[in-house]
């Protein structure tokens, strides 16, 4: 299983509804975790980071985090055109290591 | 604050030439990394500095790759004798510590014809 598991998509979600991101991990002792958003031709912009299990909220976005089961899910409510782009969850290479690795991103699309 | 950035933003040089490129990162940021980006790839990690110290150089690809930190502050990394495969957008990225989120300059896009 690779470090970090994304699936490419594209995803394309309506205007205005939810759009649902998911990451999985295989190093149990992964403690943070972050998304990045790529727009094309464009560097990797940070828009959340998590550390602990549950939710955490900043305005649209909401990061989900269930280390248990491995898996860290980017959630945009109310999509726009503007959040088409690809999103990249990253942690870690191995637990307290300085290094990110990446996830090859999933591109979303927001259809008007 | 100013984010991080990076010079040149594009560059093209023919096969077997020398290239230098350059980072700077946020101010108070001790951290800082380096990762390539093929087209239509995802991000490669390259080396990785904290304060003027490279503790992880596992992904240069190469010994024409090499990289230097002056203090925590400018970062150049120095490809050379240049190969087409060495076209890529090198991106580099600081953070206030090691463990923290990290932050990217706009990345540097290299040709080499």
């Amino acid at each position: 299983q690779k470090e970090v598991e994304q699936n490419s998509g594209p995803l394309s979600v309506p205007e205005g509804a939810i759009a649902s991101l998911n990451c999985t991990y295989s190093d149990r002792g992964s403690q943070s975790f972050f998304w990045y958003r790529q727009y094309s031709g464009k560097s990797p912009e940070l828009i959340m980071f998590i550390y602990s299990n549950g939710d955490k909220e900043d305005g649209r976005f909401t990061a989900q985090l269930n280390k248990a089961s491995q898996y860290v899910s980017l959630l945009i409510r109310d999509s726009q055109p503007s959040d088409s782009a690809t999103y990249l969850c990253a942690l870690p290479w191995r637990s307290g290591n300085e290094k990110l690795t990446f996830g090859t991103g999933t591109r979303l699309t927001i259809i008007p | 604050g100013a984010g991080v950035s990076q010079s040149p933003s594009n560059k093209v040089t023919e096969k077997g030439k020398d290239v230098e490129l350059r980072c700077d990162p946020i101010s108070g940021h001790t951290a800082l990394y380096w990762y390539r980006q093929r087209l239509g790839q995802g991000l490669e990690f390259l080396i990785y500095f904290q304060g003027n110290s490279a503790p992880d150089k596992s992904g240069l690809p190469s010994d024409r790759f090499s990289a230097e930190r002056t203090g925590e502050s400018v970062s150049t990394l120095t490809i050379q004798r240049t190969q087409q495969e060495d076209s890529a957008v090198y991106l580099c990225a600081s953070s206030f510590h090691r463990y923290n989120e990290q932050y990217f300059g706009p990345g540097t896009r290299l040709t080499v014809t």
